[in-house]
């Protein structure tokens, strides 16, 4: 399967505890975007990178959560001290560095935090 | 206001029916997607268009930039459109990317 994959794709945690989500783009894409999404919304823009650069974050991004993509390849999305507001879907998606090319998204990771 | 909005909300159509759903964006933009998003989360690419009209099978986009609204129209609707849709759009840069909340169709038998 050449698509988008993200790991795990479900997780239970307790508040408190901290999450890490790893999303491994298509390989030839080197933009790579982390959503979020709760029941009934569409998607949230979280922050993207450009090859290992993040260009953007979000103000829905506080500093619980940590995005990396070290080689420019997957991405890790880390959330600490989870709280139940964090409970949602996290989508990650890629795309090529031309402008507007569509994004082609993952599975996502669910999240609830008990 | 939310920069990026759909309606309706929610529809039922019987299969065959030629269905329409609506998007208007409050943003100046480089380009506008239409998404569908199955049961289960997986969400799917359907067009990019940033003028005019595109077409792919039974799928037809629209766009009008003047009126900031576009419209997603499905001829001979089946129940496997039954989907959550959704339009997001590209802002002017060509890097930040606002959803909108989505439009649940339904499609009986």
């Amino acid at each position: 399967d050449t698509g988008v994959s993200q790991n795990p794709r479900h997780k239970i945690t307790k508040r408190g505890q901290n999450v890490t989500f790893r999303c491994d783009p298509i390989s030839e894409h080197n933009r790579l975007y982390w959503y979020r999404q709760t029941l009934g919304q569409g998607p949230e823009f979280l922050t993207y990178f450009q090859n290992e650069a993040q260009l953007e974050k979000s103000r829905l991004l506080s500093d619980r959560f940590s995005a990396e993509r070290p080689k420019g390849s997957f991405s890790t999305l880390e959330i600490q001290r989870t709280e139940q507001g964090d409970s949602a879907m996290y989508l990650c998606a890629s795309s090529l560095v031309v402008r507007e090319e569509t994004q082609y998204f993952g599975p996502g990771t669910r999240l609830l935090v008990l | 206001k939310n920069e990026v909005e759909q309606s309706p909300q929610n529809l039922t159509a019987q299969e065959g029916e030629f269905i329409t759903i609506n998007c208007s964006y409050s943003v100046g933009i480089s380009a506008l997607h239409w998404l569908q998003q199955h049961p289960g989360g997986g969400i799917v690419s359907l067009f990019m268009l940033s003028s005019g009209k595109k077409k792919h099978g039974r799928l037809i986009a629209t766009i009008n930039i003047q009126e900031k609204h576009s419209s997603l129209h499905i001829t001979a609707s089946h129940p496997r459109d039954s989907a959550v849709y959704i339009c997001a759009v590209y802002d002017n840069y060509g890097q930040n990317f606002v959803f909108g909340p989505g439009t649940r169709l339904s499609v009986l038998p």
